[in-house]
């Protein structure tokens, strides 16, 4: 069964304390994003990696980094919360060949930064 | 970047009724595609149907097709004998068929459905 799993699903933080979300999948695909969503303004991208050790920003990079060391994952880093990353995090996977329009998104992140 | 937009934030239908969803995009490409992903309360993200832009045939999944109008840069979604488990956001989608990297998403019309 095709999978992206994400961790933790919930967590609540406080301004500046560093943190990592994590997303896995079994797919063996080659593209991996990450997304946050906020009411009123839908998904945006934030980083997406085609393959291992290749990322490119999206278009809300602010504030966040990322790492592909491994095919099956791509973890999400943010080095120093602030409340305006509070959000719902999405990462989602594709494959890097045809038919390739197919994402599959894992499960969301609520994130909270007090 | 490009843009979508979904101009109606909410929208309501009576339970065996149809309702159809509106989007609209700007490109300047003519290869792309077109999405719709559905957004129930568990909060997964479900593709409901996709558009290839070369493709002249409207695409059809069972109770949900779509109205294409390449020249209007126009994709709504019509959903055919709502369900009571068609409520949930929907979102509109587009990634370019060139650089095929980035996905753009509207900001979602939220569905009712009444019994």
């Amino acid at each position: 069964e095709a999978q992206v799993t994400q961790n933790p699903r919930y967590l609540i933080t406080v301004t500046g304390k560093k943190l990592t979300v994590t997303c896995s999948q079994n797919m063996n695909h080659e593209y991996m994003s990450w997304y946050r969503q906020d009411p009123g303004l839908g998904l945006r991208q934030i980083y997406y990696s085609m393959n291992v050790e290749v990322t490119d920003k999206g278009d809300v990079p602010e504030g966040y980094k990322v790492s592909r060391k491994e095919k099956r994952n791509f973890p999400l880093i943010l080095e120093s919360p602030s409340p305006n990353q509070t959000s719902l995090y999405f990462c989602a996977v594709r494959r890097d060949s045809m038919p390739d329009y197919e994402q599959y998104f894992g499960p969301g992140t609520r994130l909270t930064v007090t | 970047a490009q843009t979508v937009t979904q101009s109606q934030p909410e929208m309501s239908v009576q339970e065996a009724e149809t309702v159809t969803l509106s989007c609209t995009y700007d490109t300047s490409e003519s290869d792309y595609y077109l999405f719709w992903y559905k957004q129930p309360p568990s909060r997964q993200m479900i593709l409901v149907i996709r558009q290839e832009a070369y493709k002249q045939q409207n695409a059809t999944e069972n109770r949900f097709s779509v109205n294409f109008q390449k020249a209007a840069k126009s994709f709504s979604l019509k959903i055919s004998d709502s369900q009571l488990g068609d409520a949930a956001m929907y979102f509109c989608a587009y990634r370019s068929g060139n650089t095929g990297n980035q996905f753009y998403f509207g900001t979602g019309t939220s569905l009712t459905v009444i019994p």
